[in-house]
């Protein structure tokens, strides 16, 4: 069994279009996490949610919107996409603030 | 927010030779260094991690040392193996939830 998996594994749009990732984790933990790494593999958190509660909001446009409908899923809806959202998105899990759990990204090409 | 600075940021050596990656950072109520492996096209995975009780700690071929007073700590490849060739990330953590990657340190072992 995946420990956290997201869907879809790639994705490719045109701009203007609105997607949504979804992550769902099966280890019982209490965060989970949205990271974006770019092309120069640069990994930024963008969003965490603890216990279904927001508690991280980095400085992300607003056409990003996380929702959590429950600790064991994180998904990730963008608006409105532009070229560059175009990257590799990682959901990841943690009990509390330890190890991070990574799921195996989805690939997001706009167009 | 912390500051994590990871040196250097590309690193080649030859199989058998060792490697040492350095993550320097800011804030001194950090507690938890992990490093993290992200193999080309794959997910990051923890690899080693360490507290801040503990000043170094091995597993096989690989290493972490910790000097708290300096703010750096360190990953340590002894008789690399082409198989190391991989992005390794420091995210040191505080008892928040923030984790900030470093930006990443490229590191080819060339047979």
């Amino acid at each position: 069994d995946t420990a956290v998996s997201q869907t879809p594994k790639y994705l490719v749009t045109q701009m203007g279009n609105d997607k949504s990732i979804k992550c769902e984790q099966n280890l019982g933990h209490d965060t989970m996490y949205w990271y974006k790494q770019d092309s120069k593999k640069f990994l930024k958190i963008m969003f965490s949610y603890n216990n279904k509660e927001l508690i991280i909001n980095e400085t992300v446009p607003n056409r990003f919107s996380p929702k959590s409908p429950d600790k064991a899923h994180l998904n990730l809806h963008i608006n409105s996409l532009e070229l560059g959202d175009s990257a590799v998105y990682f959901c990841a899990s943690s009990q509390t603030h330890g190890v991070r759990t990574f799921g195996s990204g989805t690939r997001l090409t706009v167009v | 927010g912390e500051n994590v600075e990871q040196h250097p940021s590309t690193l080649s050596v030859q199989e058998g030779d060792s490697a040492v990656i350095k993550c320097t950072y800011s804030d001194s109520a950090s507690n938890y260094f992990p490093w993290y492996k992200q193999e080309l096209g794959k997910r990051p995975q923890l690899i080693i991690d360490i507290r801040s009780n503990v000043g170094e700690k091995k597993d096989q071929r690989i290493a972490v040392t910790l000097n708290k007073t300096a703010k750096h700590f360190s990953l340590h490849i002894t008789e690399t193996q082409p198989e190391d060739s991989a992005v390794y990330f420091c995210a040191p953590l505080n008892s928040g939830y923030a984790l900030n990657f470093g930006k990443g340190t490229s590191l080819l072992v060339t047979p």
